[in-house]
């Protein structure tokens, strides 16, 4: 069963750096996968695809403070010089023949 | 610019219907696959529905196979949402969005409408 999971939160300070994982799930680790961003009141918004081998492809306007990488089965979001705006739910999301399109739970960002 | 503008929810009895719009602009809307996803007051993101460019592929997750159909129009660059036997559980804001790669249905959504807001109560 393709399942996407993600810690339900994380903090870091402003002007810090953050590291937030999607992991895949068993079976799964090559699976690209999306990260989207949502913000208080807002609906989602794309930030990039994200390949098994870490290549990654972002959205219209994303700036460069946001970057992917992956390892085996996790796929990393990483945000540097941390602003008040990225606090924020981020998920992940990816897809599979037959299995449809699947989320993770999500992960709270708060900026300390 | 991409706009998804999504429309016709509001509040409505257990057992009932209603059908939501979504109006896209900004992209050549017959190309790509389009998809409804819903999220319940304070729960995470969970796909509804998608359908692809020419509507010759569809799917629904389970907890909505059988009672919402998924359609579109080309010529109105319009995606709908037709929801019958409406539950409690089905109360969320329900957003439109854009599959990334044209041609294709399968890949990642890169563009989200504001959402709608689906209240079923009685």
């Amino acid at each position: 069963q393709l399942v996407l999971t993600q810690s339900p939160s994380a903090s870091a300070s402003l002007g810090a750096s953050v590291k937030l994982t999607c992991t895949l799930s068993s079976g799964h680790s090559s699976y690209a996968i999306a990260w989207h961003q949502q913000q208080p009141e807002k609906g989602p918004r794309y930030l990039m695809k994200l390949n098994s081998d870490g290549s990654h492809s972002k959205g219209d306007g994303i700036p460069d403070r946001f970057s992917g990488s992956s390892s085996g089965a996790e796929r990393y979001l990483t945000i540097s010089s941390l602003q008040s705006e990225d606090e924020a739910d981020y998920y992940c999301q990816t897809w599979g023949t037959g299995i449809h399109w699947v989320f993770g739970g999500g992960t709270k960002l708060t900026v300390l | 610019e991409v706009q998804l503008v999504e429309s016709g929810g509001g509040l409505v009895q257990p057992g009932r219907s209603l059908r939501l719009s979504c109006a896209a602009s900004g992209f050549t809307f017959d190309d790509y696959a389009m998809h409804w996803v819903r999220q319940a007051p304070g729960k995470g993101l969970e796909w509804v529905s998608g359908i692809s460019w020419n509507s010759g592929s569809i799917g629904y997750a389970d907890s909505v196979k059988g009672r919402f159909t998924i359609s579109r129009d080309n010529a109105k660059n319009s995606l709908y949402l037709q929801m019958n036997s409406l539950r409690a559980e089905d109360t969320a804001l329900y957003y439109c969005a854009k599959e990334d790669t044209d041609g294709d249905y399968g890949g990642y959504f890169d563009y989200w409408g504001q959402g709608t807001l689906v209240t079923v109560s009685s």
